[in-house]
């Protein structure tokens, strides 16, 4: 089935160090995200990227890096400098330009100690 | 800024109608999606305005009003299954299909 897979599933950091949610789609979409929802509250952009090898900061970036080397992968890696990184992560990608859905992993819980 | 407002929390019994109504403030529009939230899951697709009016999708439907940077969405035979988060986004960039997100209604259907 396609879908999108976001591993690990919750996962616990010593503060200091970085830590990388995986996220892969097979579904052929162009463009994927990564939102962070605190509880309660909405989901806020991190990153996009519309298309390999190239991504863009979203709304709170600061903290956080990406890379999209190819198509099905976009891994976002929550560093040191993010100054409150526990959260509900969420990945998610859409047919580029569609105007319309996007599709949302399982969400990884990230957790610092 | 921008901004999406909507109620944070609204409650309902088995059986009842429920509106959840959302107003925006972007610097762009190109259209209002409703996405339903269990708890600890993954948020999910509901139903999509690019034009005014309104959308019907089985018990649920959706309505924009752009004049106004309005819309809602109508749930209709409620059951205990529709307690969830229901969050509004708006597309508001052109050439991207980033969304911003309201901070979410909590729903609680009671039976």
């Amino acid at each position: 089935d396609g879908g999108i897979t976001q591993s690990p599933k919750y996962l616990f950091r010593k503060e200091g160090q970085n830590v990388t949610l995986s996220c892969e789609q097979n579904l052929n979409h162009d463009a994927m995200y990564w939102y962070r929802q605190d509880p309660g509250q909405g989901l806020r952009l991190i990153y996009y990227s519309q298309i390999v090898n190239d991504f863009q900061k979203g709304d709170i970036a600061e903290g956080y890096s990406v890379s999209r080397e190819k198509k099905e992968s976009f891994p976002l890696t929550v560093t040191s400098a993010q100054k409150n990184p526990t959260a509900f992560y969420l990945c998610a990608s859409s047919i580029r330009l569609s105007g319309n859905t996007i599709y949302f992993g399982e969400g990884s819980w990230l957790t610092v100690v | 800024g921008q901004s999406l407002e909507q109620p944070s929390e609204v409650t309902a019994v088995e059986g009842a109608i429920v509106q959840i109504n959302c107003t925006y403030q972007t610097s762009g529009f190109y259209g209002l999606s409703w996405y339903q939230q269990h708890d600890g899951g993954a948020p999910t697709f509901l139903s999509y305005n690019a034009l005014d009016g309104l959308e019907e999708t089985g018990r649920f439907s959706s309505f924009l009003s752009r004049s106004d940077s309005y819309g809602y969405l109508l749930l209709q035979e409620l059951q205990m299954k529709d307690s969830a988060s229901y969050f509004c986004a708006v597309r508001a960039s052109y050439n991207t299909d980033k969304l911003i997100f309201g901070t979410g209604t909590r729903l609680q259907v009671f039976p």
